[in-house]
């Protein structure tokens, strides 16, 4: 079966530091997500990972490890506007994402 | 150039009734993937079209369908609708859904309720 957790809901404060992880169990492995979702609003891509190790991207890193079966997503320098819910999905199959249930973060100030 | 749009937006139906929703890919973009969105099971996978085939299925009843269109525009089918089936439906499109690593776009969604 498919099985990706992560946590529920975080809080973190304006120009912190914040690591959201996600583990994965799936039955196939071709590169794992992150993707952006404000509330009413359709997921943005944040980052891809295929590779162990990790891919920076501004103020966004991204990190796998593939024999772990585990990410994190890093946020740096956090702004109000970050405030969201983060959604690991992991691509197992052809073009079929397998989300988790997402991570909703809250930015205080 | 413009994204995948999703129509209607809002769409309210009762039990019983049949829906269809549509998705506009970005332009060039051939494979449309379809997801449902609820709060309880968060994004799930629907289905994925390419040239006009289905060529993935996730796990959901025979009452969602679909298609694809020549011109790579899809349709979704939900009939006899159930409560359980208010949700957002989230379209999304690829290049060619063939390379991995490919992004998949997602549109604004159209968000259903059923009463």
């Amino acid at each position: 079966g498919q099985n990706i957790d992560q946590p529920t809901e975080m809080t973190a404060t304006e120009g912190a530091i914040v690591q959201i992880n996600c583990t994965y169990q799936t039955s196939g492995f071709n590169g794992l997500f992150w993707y952006q979702q404000h509330a009413g609003e359709a997921p943005t891509f944040l980052s891809y990972n295929v590779l162990d190790g990790l891919e920076e991207k501004g103020r966004f890193s991204s990190f796998l490890s593939r024999s772990k079966g585990y990410s994190y997503l890093l946020l740096k320098e956090l702004q109000m506007k970050d405030s969201a819910s983060y959604l690991c999905a992991v691509n197992n199959a052809g073009n079929m994402l397998t989300f988790g249930g997402g991570t909703r973060l809250m930015v205080k100030p | 150039k413009a994204g995948v749009t999703q129509t209607p937006r809002y769409l309210i139906k009762t039990r019983g009734q049949q829906v269809t929703l549509s998705c506009s890919p970005i332009s060039g973009h051939r494979s449309v993937s379809w997801y449902q969105q609820t709060p309880g099971q968060g994004l799930q996978f629907l289905f994925e079209y390419f040239s006009e085939t289905q060529r993935n299925k996730g796990n959901f009843p025979g009452r969602f369908s679909g298609r694809q269109f020549s011109n790579s525009r899809s349709e979704m089918n939900v009939s006899t609708l159930e409560l359980g089936d208010s949700a957002l439906y989230l379209c999304a499109s690829s290049l060619t859904g063939h390379l991995y690593q490919e992004t998949q776009y997602f549109g604004p969604g159209t968000r259903l309720l059923v009463l």
